[in-house]
């Protein structure tokens, strides 16, 4: 079964680029979350969506940051302009809550580097 | 919101059962306990979870204390693979929808 796919694996950019992560959640799941992890902070949870509706973006640093979900099978995170202390892993995780209780799965990451 | 407490660090000979401890006194009726683990460079892995009885799958095992206050996964013949940094998380669950929240967790070092 494939698991969640994060694009790219590892991103390096000059500070005041506009740097886009994007996310393709396991087939048929109905939440999808993004996570940032620094040696700092450790996992911070960013924002998440339920059926493509963002429904908690109180993680989400500042306004440099948005988060898209056009259809179910896709999301991208945006950061711009990005500054260094942006640079972090940053993780897209899915799960099916239909059932109740279901764990989430995540992806292997985008490593990114704003110099 | 409950919390959790795991020790910073553990060692565990290679062959032997890793018990990861984790104290959430504060655990809610309905709040299930997961467990993740993080090896170097890689996206957090699902383990196990439960809510009060005990749970075993292919990876691990479960164990809940009778007034859910705390638990231990038990990893029954660890493995050098088994190295990474453990993550108990009691689930926090809102109105509208879920939320995971994860803390520093128990780096398992897995000696040979």
């Amino acid at each position: 079964d494939a698991g969640v796919i994060q694009s790219p694996r590892h991103e390096v950019t000059e500070m005041g680029q506009e740097v886009t992560l994007r996310c393709k959640p396991i087939s048929g799941h109905d939440y999808l979350f993004w996570y940032r992890q620094t040696m700092m902070r450790g996992l911070e949870l960013l924002i998440y969506f339920n059926n493509n509706v963002p429904i908690d973006d109180s993680g989400m640093p500042e306004d440099r940051f948005s988060a898209k979900m056009p259809n179910a099978s896709f999301s991208t995170l945006k950061i711009q302009p990005s500054e260094p202390r942006d640079s972090a892993v940053y993780f897209c995780a899915s799960s099916l809550e239909r059932q109740g209780n279901q764990p989430q799965h995540f992806g292997d990451g985008t490593r990114l580097s704003i110099l | 919101d409950a919390k959790t407490t795991q020790p910073p660090s553990m060692d565990c000979a290679e062959g032997r059962a890793a018990n990861l401890p984790c104290n959430h006194s504060t655990i809610s009726g309905n709040e299930y306990v997961y467990w993740y683990r993080q090896i170097h460079s890689q996206g957090p892995q699902y383990i196990i979870h439960g809510l009060k009885n005990n749970e075993t799958n292919e990876m691990a095992s479960l164990i809940i204390t009778e007034d859910r206050k705390s638990s231990t996964l038990i990893l029954p013949h660890a493995t050098l693979r088994d190295t990474a940094v453990y993550y108990c998380i009691v689930r926090v669950k809102q109105n509208y929808g879920q939320n995971f929240v994860f803390g520093p967790g128990t780096r398992l070092s897995v000696l040979p």
